[in-house]
């Protein structure tokens, strides 16, 4: 029983479509994260949500759009996909904002060709 | 804001020797000190962390890391290395803010 969930485990894409990655965890927990892995494996925060209220919203591109329709789930959704774009997405949730650990879903892959 | 740094891209062990994954921070408030493990193709996993109290914190899989705020580190270590300890590594931490910021990784090689 996955306690977090992401699909799609793969995304292959033109330049220029719009696309969502979808995230589902069933451990209760209160924060939920979106992260991208570059190519060097560096591994930077964009979003974070808190019962579906944003708390984090790095510096992205506002082409990123992340969607929490309830403290279970948040989605993201890239509009005009770009070749920086690739990268492995990671959906991470946690209980607590500071002093819980993230539990990481298994990563989308996108390659935007 | 908070930052961590590791060293370290690359720690080639022998298998049964003691490793070290070094690790140091900067913050503005308290640290919270996380370090996570990641296998090819794998989400990160959780292996340890420190928030208060002792300084030698004991995780998963016969791992620990000891919090020293003097020299502002937090090194990953085991007595005996396994091949199977072969992944890429990450220290984070947070402090008075809400994310959790990562290190640039180190990659442990154990050979037999």
């Amino acid at each position: 029983d996955t306690a977090v969930s992401q699909t799609p485990k793969y995304l292959v894409t033109q330049m220029g479509n719009d696309k969502s990655i979808k995230c589902e965890q069933n451990l209760g927990h209160d924060t939920m994260y979106w992260y991208k892995q570059d190519s060097k494996k560096f591994l930077k925060i964009m979003f974070s949500y808190n019962n579906k209220e944003l708390i984090i919203n790095e510096t992205v591109p506002n082409r990123f759009s992340p969607k929490s329709p309830d403290k279970a789930h948040l989605n993201l959704h890239i509009n005009s996909l770009e070749l920086g774009d690739s990268a492995v997405y990671f959906c991470a949730s946690s209980q607590g904002v500071r002093t819980g650990e993230l539990f990481f879903g298994e990563g989308s892959r996108l390659t935007v060709l | 804001a908070q930052s961590v740094a590791q060293p370290e891209d690359q720690v080639n062990v022998a298998e049964g020797n003691p490793l070290t994954v070094k690790c140091t921070y900067s913050v503005s408030g308290n640290p919270y000190l996380f370090w996570y493990v990641q296998y090819p193709n794998r989400g990160l996993q959780f292996l340890l962390k420190y928030i208060t109290g002792d300084n030698l914190v004991k995780g998963s899989y016969g791992f620990e890391a000891e919090f020293n705020k003097s020299q502002t580190s937090f090194h990953l270590k085991k007595p005996s290395a396994l091949v199977s300890d072969s992944a890429l590594y990450f220290c984070a931490v947070t402090d008075n803010n809400n994310d959790m910021r990562f290190g640039a990784g180190t990659r442990l090689t154990v050979k037999p």
